[in-house]
């Protein structure tokens, strides 16, 4: 069964730092391209940060871009996302996302939310 | 960022059909699928179509989707109220290099 859990939330200052994990099973990740997605609370959903399967391609939304850093380790089946200089937009509920071999992101963590105050 | 645009809310009673219309640019659905997710409250989204008129395994037929040049629609038949929940047209943007979401349209049954 493909399951994907992220970790590592919690309450960040502005101008402070985190990282996400997302622990990938139930397949081989190094095979699929992987996303984080975000959700504000009551807003939709933004593509913040995209990796390629072998990590050599990302990219990532102007709103994120210089501050955040998406990163992979295949051996360990984790995804990750370094957030830096947090502000209050940042605040979100952060899902990881696998691109399907179909297109789309056919699975989805539980979500994690960033509370960013002070 | 550039998203996609929606309606941001739709509905119909029980049984009628709802269409929830989405539109882009030549750099996302004018040169690539259309996605479509289902989300209900406190949940993570749910691939609900891909490839632009594809259902994954376990979606009922009651829902369709279609793409002309730039715009995109997602058709919800026999309305029913399980339907009720938030939905998000997606397609991948090759200028930004990322996923472009709709803002969300929000279906309610009457």
């Amino acid at each position: 069964e493909v399951q994907l859990v992220e970790s590592g939330g919690g309450l960040v200052q502005p101008g402070g730092s985190l990282r996400l994990s997302c622990a990938a099973s139930g397949f081989s990740l190094r095979s699929y391209a992987m996303h984080w997605v975000r959700q504000a609370p009551g807003k939709g959903l933004e593509c913040v940060s995209a990796i390629s399967g072998d990590g050599g391609t990302t990219s990532y939304a102007s709103s994120v871009k210089g501050r955040f850093t998406i990163s992979r380790d295949n051996s360990k089946n984790m995804l990750y996302l370094q957030m830096g200089s947090l502000r209050p937009g940042d605040m979100a509920v952060y899902f990881c996302a696998r691109d399907g071999l179909q297109g789309g992101l056919d699975y989805w963590g539980q979500g994690i939310l960033v509370p960013v105050s002070s | 960022q550039s998203v996609l645009t929606q309606p941001p809310s739709a509905s119909g009673t029980p049984g009628q059909r709802v269409t929830i219309s989405c539109s882009g640019s030549s750099s996302n659905i004018g040169i690539n699928f259309v996605f479509w997710y289902q989300q209900l409250p406190g949940t993570a989204p749910k691939l609900l179509m891909y490839r632009n008129n594809q259902r994954p395994s376990g979606v009922p037929d009651r829902f369709s989707g279609s793409k002309s040049g730039t715009s995109a629609s997602l058709a919800v038949s026999g309305l029913r109220s399980e339907d009720e929940a938030d939905y998000y047209c997606a397609a991948w943007d090759d200028r930004l290099s990322i996923w472009l979401f709709g803002g969300g349209t929000k279906l309610t049954v009457l």
